[in-house]
């Protein structure tokens, strides 16, 4: 199976920062790599496919990057509505297995 | 518009079953894979099961292997879960998601609202 392994678990920042989340896979595999936003009680909501291809209706602040095994989840302006938990996912091969999550918080 | 809508849910005691359904509409349900990923309480999520688009093929996470079945009904544009020998750690909101357009990338482009699944004695 294919881990991965996502940095950090949590961080605080404000409103306007630009913010980082990084996915690590145990194995290389090609951009099969999704990125979803998670508020409380509510499902996830895909962000970005294809390691950098932004989903319909995702504003443009979010971007994704990377190759490989290392991948990257910038959100370049944080607005409120961005406080959020963040996953990532392999859909390269079964199981398609999520990262364990990075929570944004309000710093 | 798509909606996916989850039943099934409920209390359950360890050792027994539970079969859930999730009921497709919006889109054409018999050109895409179909996914549950769960969310045990205050965890992240977990993919657990797919689904090919004519059933033939089926993949699990190791962890429910031989106690979980994944299956549709395209003429009732319905995807189930059946759970045998349920676990404590089986409790969960179980959600049911779509896996993108055919020929893509795979995300889980729609979700539906879950429905949670307390296994306790």
């Amino acid at each position: 199976d294919i881990q991965m392994t996502q940095s950090p678990s949590s961080l605080s920042a404000s409103v306007g920062d630009r913010v980082t989340i990084t996915c690590r896979a145990s194995q290389s595999f090609n951009n099969y790599l999704n990125w979803y936003q998670q508020k409380p009680g509510k499902a996830p909501k895909v962000l970005i496919y294809a390691a950098s291809a932004l989903q319909s209706g995702v504003p443009s602040r979010f971007s994704g990057s990377g190759s490989g095994t290392d991948f990257t989840l910038t959100i370049s302006s944080l607005q409120p509505e961005d406080f959020a938990t963040y996953y990532c996912q392999q859909s390269y091969v079964a199981p398609r297995t999520f990262g364990q999550g990075t929570k944004v918080e309000v710093k | 518009e798509v909606q996916l809508v989850e039943s099934g849910g409920g209390l359950v005691q360890p050792g027994g079953s539970l079969s859930l359904s999730c009921a497709a509409s919006g889109f054409t349900f018999s050109s895409s894979w179909m996914s549950w990923v769960r969310q045990a309480p205050g965890r992240g999520l977990e993919w657990v099961a797919n689904i090919k688009q004519d059933g033939r093929e089926k993949y699990y996470v190791d962890s429910v292997k031989g106690r979980f079945t994944i299956s549709r009904d395209n003429a009732k544009n319905s995807l189930y879960l059946q759970m045998n020998s349920l676990r404590g750690e089986d409790t969960a909101v179980y959600y049911c998601a779509r896996e993108g357009e055919p020929g893509g990338w795979r995300q889980l482009d729609y979700w539906g609202q879950g429905t949670l699944v307390t296994v306790s004695s």
